[in-house]
């Protein structure tokens, strides 16, 4: 079965620290994604990457950075974690071609105090 | 204005009705997702869509280009159904996938 995996399910940081979100995809996709999911707002596009060490910003990049050092691992950094960056953070991997379908982790529940 | 509007935004039914939502886009896309997010779970791909109509199972999709819309019907709904559904279409402008906000979902036993 297809898997994308975050590191972590609840987190909980205080302003200022750096975090780090990690998201593995076992499927061997070149695309890659992160997005928050707030209620009301739905998902938005912080970070996306069509390749290794390849890297653009979505809609929301500010107060993000992200890393594609490897084909299959995808991460998302904050460099210094504010509270309006609490949240749940999502990563998605997608296939290529006419056939493509969305894969997501299960989501991150990031909370800034 | 949203560029992918769903309707409604919440719905509550009881077991067995069918079910339909409806998702409208106003940019140009090459693909229309339905999604599947079931309270504190990951979100899971139900259909992707270019063209026509796709079925699994009780779940219904369908597409029409020109007029950019999309439904999502679900026959003889069962409390499982319970989830919020979430239309998303990749943009031809930018290749970038842009979503609906969700309709929720609720049957009734």
């Amino acid at each position: 079965d297809v898997k994308v995996t975050q590191s972590s399910r609840y987190l909980v940081k205080r302003t200022g620290e750096k975090v780090f979100l990690e998201c593995v995809q076992d499927m061997d996709h070149e695309n890659m994604f992160w997005y928050r999911q707030d209620p009301g707002l739905g998902l938005r596009l912080i970070y996306f990457s069509y390749d290794v060490k390849m890297k653009e910003k979505g809609d929301i990049p500010e107060g993000y950075s992200v890393s594609r050092e490897k084909k299959e691992r995808f991460s998302l950094i904050l460099e210094s974690a504010s509270t309006n960056q609490t949240s749940m953070y999502l990563c998605a991997s997608r296939t290529g071609g006419g056939n493509e379908k969305l894969f997501f982790g299960s989501g991150t529940q990031l909370s800034v105090l | 204005k949203n560029e992918v509007e769903q309707s409604p935004q919440n719905l509550t039914a009881q077991e067995g009705e069918f079910i339909t939502i409806n998702c409208s886009y106003s940019v140009g896309i090459s693909a229309l997702h339905w999604l599947q997010q079931h309270p504190g779970g990951g979100i899971v791909s139900l259909f992707m869509l270019s063209s026509g109509k796709k079925k699994h199972g009780r779940l219904i999709a369908t597409i029409n280009i020109q007029e950019k819309h999309s439904s999502l019907h679900i026959t003889a709904s069962h409390p499982r159904d319970s989830a919020v559904y979430i239309c998303a279409v990749r943009s031809k402008r930018d290749d970038k996938i842009i979503f609906g906000k969700g309709t929720r979902l609720h049957i009734l036993p």
